[in-house]
């Protein structure tokens, strides 16, 4: 049962034009979600999140939106540049409770094309 | 230098041998993380630690043993290895375990067992 969920294995996106990156989850107790990048061989790396409470947060080229109503959050990087080509890992996280741990989605690889 | 550090970055080991992962950190975050990623799966959390000699079962404990006997030291082994643990090992540090400081992540180890 993944409570976070990525469709898009992968997505091409021309250099210059809008990425958009969509992720679902399922657990309506969720109240914090964030954003990673990775390239080949190195660790994730931390790029945005956003708060239940907040329907968008933005940062430079990178802004998240969340509809909870939906249970989807998006992120949108304008304008794609060729260094953004990476997988993207879409992470929730339920605070409190004892038992805490990020739910990770399966990632979407971007592909920037020249 | 600072940062969180895995050794080693590439292993193969044969089935029912016992492996250790090694992961340092700098920082003093009183969190760390083992996730494993796989194909179609994201990161799948196996042990984590809120402090030393406090550690905790994530998704996928089994077959895993973790010990934080100081603060920046929280190695992984795999007790007897199988071949479905080969996979990419990465750990990861943070200041809370809420995730809205992101998680740091180490480069990864790629283990595979044979």
């Amino acid at each position: 049962d993944q409570q976070v969920k990525q469709n898009s294995p992968s997505l091409s996106v021309q250099e210059g034009r809008i990425s958009i990156l969509n992720c679902d989850y399922t657990n309506s107790m969720f109240d914090y979600f964030l954003w990673y990048k990775k390239y080949p061989a190195e660790g994730p790396t931390f790029l945005i999140s956003i708060s239940s409470i907040k329907d968008k947060n933005e940062d430079g080229r990178f802004t998240v939106f969340l509809n909870k109503s939906a249970k989807h959050l998006s992120l949108h990087i304008v304008p794609s540049q060729p260094g953004d080509s990476a997988v993207y890992f879409c992470a929730a996280s339920a605070r409190g409770g004892s038992n805490y741990q990020l739910i990770w989605g399966a990632g979407t690889k971007l592909i920037i094309k020249p | 230098d600072a940062g969180i550090t895995q050794s080693p970055r590439y292993k193969i080991t044969e089935t029912g041998r016992q492996v250790t992962l090694m992961c340092h950190q700098t920082w003093s975050h009183s969190y760390m993380f083992w996730y494993r990623q796989d194909l179609g799966h994201g990161l799948r959390l196996i042990y984590y630690s809120a402090a030393a000699d406090i550690t905790d079962k994530g998704e996928v404990p089994d077959g895993y043993v973790v010990s934080r006997s100081k603060t920046e030291n929280f190695p992984l082994t795999l007790e007897s290895a199988t071949r479905s643990q080969t996979s990419v090992y990465f750990c990861a540090s943070s200041e809370n375990a809420g995730g809205n400081y992101g998680y740091t992540f180490g480069s990864g180890t790629r283990l595979t067992v044979v």
